[in-house]
């Protein structure tokens, strides 16, 4: 069955400080992956995905992330933390049937000024 | 402006009464999603629909009930089965099922007392 394990519950970082929130995944199948935002009280939206080609995917607001294969990873990174990147994250693995996707537990980041 | 409506943002229910939670999407999307998030516990799947007049049950589909009676419209009735109904709902649609990346709706904050 296909599964998604973020590495801590809670990070921290500085204002300007490299971003990195990781991501493991299983899957049977080849994967399609997804990291999403929650910011309070909305909606998921979509920073970038996986699916297939380059495995450094960059996405919106200059997060990025890179598909390892042999490491099953697919970890999210941003160069310099601004405080409005303080949300919840969430990576994301399509399900064995290709009719669902897979949700991890999230990740909240703090930005400290 | 193409989107996902959830409407209310709030909903506040008795206990044992059955509330009934709205989705509309006007993205043409074809695969719609219901989702229960709680505390500490990410997404969890309720109920997903592939094509209209057809859903499948996810992993949590006990105590809730759909409908797809058109392209447009998911709605979510939670019942009085459901042991812990309050908390957040999060309708979402996808071009089709599986690979593609989801669209969310701001939410439906449900509390039941």
């Amino acid at each position: 069955a296909q599964s998604v394990t973020q590495l801590g519950s809670h990070v921290s970082v500085s204002e300007g400080a490299l971003v990195l929130l990781r991501c493991n995944y299983s899957s049977s199948v080849p994967p399609y992956l997804f990291w999403y935002v929650q910011y309070p009280n909305q909606g998921l939206q979509l920073l970038l995905k996986y699916t297939t080609g380059a495995t450094l995917v960059k996405g919106i607001n200059g997060f990025e992330a890179e598909f390892k294969k042999s490491e099953t990873s697919f970890h999210l990174t941003k160069p310099s933390a601004h405080m409005s990147d303080a949300a919840e994250y969430f990576c994301a693995v399509s399900g064995t049937s290709y009719d669902k996707v897979i949700f991890g537990p999230g990740t909240s980041l703090s930005v400290i000024p | 402006d193409g989107g996902i409506t959830q409407s209310p943002k709030y909903l506040f229910r008795k206990e044992g009464q059955n509330v009934t939670l709205s989705c509309e999407q006007n993205l043409n999307h074809d695969a719609m999603y219901w989702y229960r998030q709680d505390p500490g516990q990410g997404l969890r799947l309720i109920y997903y629909s592939q094509i209209v007049n057809d859903f499948q049950k996810g992993d949590i589909a006990e105590g809730y009930s759909v409908s797809r009676e058109k392209k447009e419209s998911f709605p979510l009735t939670v019942t009085s089965a459901q042991k812990n109904p309050t908390a957040f709902y999060l309708c979402a649609s996808s071009i089709t099922p599986g690979h593609y990346e989801q669209y969310f709706g701001p939410g439906t904050r449900l509390t039941v007392t």
